[in-house]
């Protein structure tokens, strides 16, 4: 079936550092992949997403790009602040089927 | 636009008991969706509803259902609670096309449960 790998955390970076978080999947045919974040004491909300190979998702200066042949999605930042500390979910979606997330990365961003 | 509100947000409960939590989607949703958030399992798929009907359908055992009414509220019932059970109850509401919800959910704040 689908599935989804990304890096376990805690991941503890400085202010100001580069940030990429590792996600792997497993799927048939040709998914839809997004990146979720989850701010303390909220719901997840939808940071990007890339719905076909070698497409670029990018929001709030977040990056991530759907590479197939490697089956990959990481999610890259080029400066990272405090206020990006949060859980960080990779996610995919066949046609049809339902959503599936990794289990979340938490990143902490020390100032 | 209103976003999705869960009630309760939190509850305890003891073993045993059953729960019924309740979610309202974004107006013009019709797609409902349900997670279990714990910290060792993270996010695991409970169900998804679409126009009253369940489309899609986790790995849970029977204590765990879930409807939805005409109106694309949703409610999910847990009976005879066991430990395990405390968690994170995530609801997402969706848009859809012909083939399912786009993917973008859009989360509710949670209803935490507790067991004792």
């Amino acid at each position: 079936g689908n599935s989804v790998t990304q890096m376990e955390g805690p991941v503890t970076l400085s202010e100001e550092a580069f940030l990429t978080i590792n996600c792997t999947y497993t799927a048939t045919g040709y998914p839809s992949l997004f990146w979720y974040v989850q701010y303390p004491g909220e719901g997840l909300q939808l940071l990007l997403k890339a719905t076909k190979a070698d497409d670029k998702g990018s929001n709030k200066g977040f990056e991530a790009t759907y590479r197939k042949e490697t089956t990959s999605f990481h999610l890259e930042k080029g400066s990272v602040q405090v206020s990006d500390s949060a859980v960080y979910f990779c996610a995919l979606k066949s046609s049809g089927d339902k959503i599936i997330f990794g289990k979340g990365t938490r990143l902490h961003i020390l100032p | 636009k209103a976003g999705v509100t869960q009630t309760p947000r939190y509850l305890i409960k003891t073993r045993g008991q059953q729960v019924t939590l309740s979610c309202s989607p974004i107006s013009g949703h019709r797609s409902v969706s349900w997670y279990q958030q714990t910290p060792g399992q993270g996010l695991q798929f409970l169900f998804e509803y679409f126009s009253e009907t369940q489309r899609n359908k986790g790995n849970f055992p029977g204590r765990f259902s879930g409807r939805q009414f005409s109106n694309s509220r949703s409610e999910m019932n847990v009976s005879t609670l066991e430990l395990g059970d405390s968690a994170l109850y995530l609801c997402a509401s969706s848009s859809n096309t012909g083939l399912g919800n786009t993917g973008e959910l859009f989360f509710g704040e949670g209803s935490r449960l507790t067991v004792l």
